[in-house]
């Protein structure tokens, strides 16, 4: 199994171009996860998704957008890069164990983004 | 919604000597924690986890974590520090309550082992 993997590994952008991050898992799971982290911020959920077709809001979504076309894969989009958007993104997927509780999240390698 | 504070934002401690990383959450009926590390330029992978059964949680690289319910804590520790385990730590819950299908995370503690 590949796991959890994310397509670019590093991207530069300017400002106000836009362009989607791509995140794969092979582990059959239903929960995906996008987070971005920051310098003594840890992590910060963007958007999520609990199953084919369904994502939700996180802590900051704004000016970003997701789509769960296929289960395995979570698309994160950026339609105007700003430079407050220059991070480290990282995807996850998980599963729910039992009595609603989520098993551990299991993570891409992140995508290094800068935006100029 | 829950939350999960982790006191510690630095800690450097010389190599072969022990170290505990701290770790509290929000209280909460049914809860499952985590521990993760983060080596430089790299993604977060598992050091150990609770689900239920024994407070006690040995996990990878000669970690543990003791579950303590009545403080809502979670504190990583190891005996003896090795240079390679350099590195920014995670504490995280996943909470039966949220509704939010969200895992919380703490704000990371790097550990620096000093030669």
């Amino acid at each position: 199994n590949a796991g959890v993997t994310q397509t670019p590994k590093f991207r530069v952008l300017k400002t106000g171009q836009s362009m989607t991050l791509l995140c794969a898992q092979d582990m059959n799971h239903e929960y995906m996860y996008w987070y971005r982290q920051d310098p003594g911020m840890g992590l910060r959920l963007i958007h999520y998704s609990v199953g084919e077709g369904t994502t939700a809001k996180g802590e900051v979504p704004d000016g970003y957008n997701v789509s769960r076309l296929k289960k395995q894969n979570f698309l994160l989009g950026l339609e105007s890069a700003a430079p407050s958007q220059t991070s480290v993104y990282f995807c996850a997927s998980s599963y729910e164990f039992d009595r609603g509780l989520k098993h551990e999240q299991y993570f891409g390698p992140g995508t290094r983004l800068t935006v100029t | 919604a829950q939350s999960v504070t982790q006191l510690d934002s630095q800690v450097p401690v010389f190599e072969e000597a022990p170290v505990e990383l701290r770790c509290n959450y929000s209280s909460s009926v049914s809860v499952y924690l985590f521990w993760y590390v983060q080596y430089p330029n790299q993604g977060l992978q598992l050091l150990l986890k609770y689900l239920s059964g024994s407070t006690l949680v040995k996990g990878i690289n000669g970690f543990e974590a003791e579950f303590n319910k009545s403080q809502t804590s979670f504190h990583l520790r190891k005996p003896s520090v090795h240079i390679s385990d350099t590195a920014e730590y995670f504490c995280a819950v996943s909470d039966s309550w949220d509704t939010g299908n969200q895992f919380y995370f703490g704000t990371g503690t790097s550990l620096t082992v000093i030669p």
